[in-house]
């Protein structure tokens, strides 16, 4: 089965502590991002990658950081700088531009203690 | 910056009736607009989407339609029913963000039996 993957479904994080969510795709898609999706509030951006071992911020990228080292993975950290964590993360893939559809994993939901 | 506006928040139709739900981009160049359904604890999921070299596109019962003088699109759904219910997000190309794509705050729809 092609798709997109993301785990776990539901992580809990201590004051101070930092958390990784995983997300990965057999898709065979170049670009991968990150959103962050707030309750009434559509979804908001926080890193990219267009390619292998390259990523950009996105419009909220302070308190996360992103690693790809691989292609089908793009593992998200969010950092005790992040203040306000608690939301639902998505991860998405496309194809290279921005008219290629991005299709989405099924979202880690972040709460914290 | 560039902005997606979208109404209603919430929508709630008889089934078998129609539902529409409308947005308004800020950025005359966007060409590209793509429509998210987004099921109950899952990701968003694309569902129909149009580029700026047509007005209208159309698939079984959901059509969407595009005035680029005015930055309007709408999403149209047809004899709804139950299944139809989600959270409808509109999105539109975005050129001076970090975004690719701008997403709307997103539709709750509403079927009722």
């Amino acid at each position: 089965d092609g798709g997109i993957t993301q785990s776990p479904k539901y992580l809990f994080r201590k004051e101070g502590q930092n958390v990784t969510l995983s997300c990965e795709q057999n898709l065979n898609h170049d670009a991968m991002y990150w959103y962050r999706q707030d309750p009434g509030q559509g979804l908001r951006l926080i890193y990219y990658s267009q390619i292998v071992n390259d990523f950009q911020k996105g419009d909220i990228a302070e308190g996360y950081s992103v690693s790809r080292e691989k292609k089908e993975s793009f593992p998200l950290t969010v950092t005790s700088a992040q203040k306000n964590p608690t939301a639902f993360y998505l991860c998405a893939s496309s194809g290279q531009g921005v008219q290629e559809t991005q299709y989405f994993g099924p979202g880690t939901r972040l709460l914290v203690l | 910056g560039e902005n997606v506006e979208q109404h209603p928040s919430t929508l709630s139709v008889q089934e078998g009736d129609s539902a529409v739900i409308k947005c308004t981009y800020s950025d005359s160049a966007s060409n590209y607009f793509p429509w998210y359904k987004q099921e109950l604890g899952k990701g968003p999921q694309l569902i129909i989407d149009i580029r700026s070299n047509v007005g209208e596109k159309k698939d079984q019962r959901i059509a969407v339609t595009l005035n680029k003088t005015a930055k309007h699109f709408s999403l149209h759904i047809t004899e709804t029913q139950p299944e139809d219910s989600a959270v409808y997000f509109c999105a539109a190309e975005g050129y001076s963000s970090a975004s690719k794509i701008i997403f709307g705050s997103g539709t709750r729809l509403s079927i009722r039996p």
